[in-house]
Order: C-alpha cells, then sequence, then structure tokens
C-alpha cells in the first residue's frame, strides 16, 4: 500500500512570515494528493489539491507543487495569519482511500 | 448544500458492548469512506464504498469492525465487543465518484469513547 511520510511535526512562524509542510509518498501509482486543515475538535476541511498531471498549483496565499519523479510534494503558505493556526495533512490517494501523512501543527506566532 | 453528516457526535460505552455509528453522504456522491482517527495521530483508512458495494475490507483493524451501506447513501459502521483501544474519533467522507481523483468531503465526525 501507499505511505505517507510528512515533515515537521510541529512548525513555528512569525506572522507575516511564509511556512513550508513537505510529504513524500512511496506509490507512483497515487494520482491525487490533497491537504487537508483541521483546527481543534473540528473536521478535516480541504484547502488544496493537486493532481498528478501538474506540478503547481496557488489559491491565493497557498500553493502546493507536486515532484512525481521524486514523489514528495509541498504546502506553501505565504503571509501567514493568526488563522491558519491548525493541524495540517497531506494525503495521497491509492488504490481504496487516502493515505495521510501524520499532520503538521502549524503555530502562528504574533 | 448540505455537507456530509455523522451521527451520533459523541459516543460513551462500556468495554464489550457494540456500537453503531451513522453517515451519511453528500446527496448524489456515490462514493464513500471511513477513517478513524486516534488521539493525536493521523487519519488512518477503515473502508471505502463504492455505490453498496466494498471490494475491499483489509482496512479494517480486526473482525469486530463491519460496515454496510445501502440504498447507495447511508452507511452504517459497527463494532463489535468494544475495546478500550477503539476509542477514537470515526470520521466519514464522501466524494462525487471513484475516479480517484475526486475531493473527499468529511463530515464532522463521531468521538467514541469506550471505558
Amino acid at each position: 500500500g501507499e505511505n505517507v511520510e510528512q515533515h515537521p511535526s510541529t512548525l513555528s512562524v512569525q506572522e507575516g512570515d511564509s511556512a513550508v509542510i513537505k510529504c513524500t509518498y512511496s506509490d507512483s501509482a497515487s494520482n491525487y494528493f490533497p491537504w487537508y486543515k483541521q483546527e481543534l475538535g473540528k473536521r478535516p476541511q480541504l484547502i488544496i489539491d493537486i493532481r498528478s498531471n501538474v506540478g503547481e498549483k496557488k489559491d491565493q496565499r497557498i500553493a502546493v507543487t507536486l515532484n512525481k519523479t521524486a514523489k514528495h510534494f509541498s504546502l506553501h503558505i505565504t503571509e501567514t495569519q493568526p488563522e491558519d493556526s491548525a493541524v495540517y495533512f497531506c494525503a495521497a490517494m491509492w488504490a481504496d482511500g487516502l493515505t495521510f501523512g501524520k499532520g503538521t501543527h502549524l503555530i502562528i506566532q504574533p | 448544500g448540505a455537507g456530509v453528516s455523522q451521527s451520533p457526535s459523541n459516543k460513551v460505552t462500556e468495554k464489550g458492548k457494540d456500537v453503531e455509528l451513522r453517515c451519511d453522504p453528500i446527496s448524489g456522491h456515490t462514493a464513500l469512506y471511513w477513517y478513524r482517527q486516534s488521539l493525536g495521530q493521523g487519519l488512518e483508512f477503515l473502508i471505502y464504498f463504492q455505490g453498496n458495494s466494498a471490494p475491499d475490507k483489509s482496512g479494517l483493524p480486526s473482525d469486530r469492525f463491519s460496515a454496510e451501506r445501502t440504498g447507495g447513501s447511508v452507511s452504517t459502521l459497527t463494532i463489535q465487543r468494544t475495546q478500550q483501544e477503539d476509542s477514537a474519533v470515526y470520521l466519514c467522507a464522501s466524494s462525487f465518484s471513484r475516479g480517484g481523483t475526486d475531493t473527499q468531503y468529511f463530515g464532522p465526525g463521531t468521538r467514541l469513547t469506550v471505558l
């Protein structure tokens, strides 16, 4: 099956700075890579996703890059704001369902 | 429109009892997924349905877990003879199809506590 590694587990950045979260996956057949944001006690919410036929996708302050050869993908958040504080999960779609990384706790320091 | 709903939102049960967790997917979504999230952990895939069919049950943690989906809509996840290690948040998600790249939308989850 698929294995997804996510780093770092905790990331603390100053408000206004950028944050980068990285994930690697093992199954080259995976073709869909979503990122979810989960606030404490709430459901995971999709913030951006990328499909394997593109290398980069942007949505305002959020961007995701995908390197299929190296089997890694990254989430970039620019101009971070307090409301960006949450746990972020990367995932890769394989045969049956999504395999998630362990999550990154993003802390935005005022 | 209405999102994915789950019930109950919280369930406290005694060890050894059976529990049923319910998921109502987004109307028109043919694919439905169950995940489990243990305290401080990531999300663990359990099972998926395409229509009423679950082709692969190997993600279920043990034979005490079973799931069914009827009418291509509501799904129930049943845990028999619950154990303390079953305590977790059980999340359901649905997507338009099983095309592999369709967005999965999550429900609010059921927090299960086994005493």
